[in-house]
């Protein structure tokens, strides 16, 4: 079975523009969480999808967003990048909701603001 | 507030050594607590988790960990250390009527020969 596959895995953007970073699941996983990784907060929860809904949502501005597709398939999408925003960006799937289900994490999107 | 701590923020352990890294957490409800490694490059993998039952888990690549309640940790451990081992290594909690999990800040470890 394939593993979470996250694209692209790296990325450089100018502070001002938007990006848009894609996850695909494992397949039959229904549920996909996104999370940042910076050396200095390190790694801090921003979404989870289920079923094409939002259910939970971090500590972040609303210019971080996302969605998920009926694939499963999810998006995530932060508009008027800043300096800050520069990190890994993971993608985790799992079959359901909860944290007793087994979140299987992708290799990331490194991003970075220049 | 909920907080996951892992107190050691690098390691270094020679080759064939035990190791054990620690992490403690303040959580109101008896939490899941999980263990991952995170390799150069890579995402995280899972190394073992608790939910309940026996203190004692069982992981991948020979790692196990305790649960104690009383002092609220859960501490991984290895018997002999593998210079594959070098990583960092991530604590969670999390809890099942929410699904983020909280992680630590991360233990950083390197093996010398």
């Amino acid at each position: 079975k394939a593993g979470v596959t996250q694209t692209p895995r790296y990325l450089i953007k100018t502070r001002g523009q938007q990006v848009t970073l894609s996850c695909s699941p494992i397949s039959g996983h229904r549920s996909v969480s996104w999370y940042q990784q910076t050396p200095g907060q390190g790694l801090q929860f921003l979404f989870e999808y289920f079923s094409e809904t939002q259910r939970n949502k971090g500590n972040f501005p609303g210019r971080f967003s996302g969605r998920q597709f009926s694939n499963s398939r999810s998006e995530m999408n932060v508009s008027t990048l800043e300096l800050g925003d520069s990190a890994l960006y993971l993608c985790a799937s799992s079959y359901g909701q909860g944290a007793i289900n087994e979140q299987f994490f992708g290799p990331g999107t490194r991003l970075t603001v220049l | 507030a909920q907080s996951v701590t892992q107190p050691d923020i690098h390691i270094t352990v020679s080759e064939g050594a035990s190791l054990e890294l620690r992490c403690n957490y303040s959580y109101g409800a008896t939490p899941y607590l999980f263990w991952y490694v995170q390799s150069p490059g890579q995402g995280l993998q899972l190394l073992l988790k608790y939910f309940s039952g026996d203190t004692l888990v069982q992981g991948i690549k020979g790692f196990e960990a305790e649960f104690k309640r009383s002092q609220s940790s859960f501490n991984l451990r290895k018997p002999s250390v593998h210079w594959s081992d070098a990583a960092e290594y991530f604590c969670a909690v999390g809890e099942n009527s929410g699904y983020a999990l909280n992680f630590g800040k991360g233990t950083s470890l390197l093996v010398t020969p």
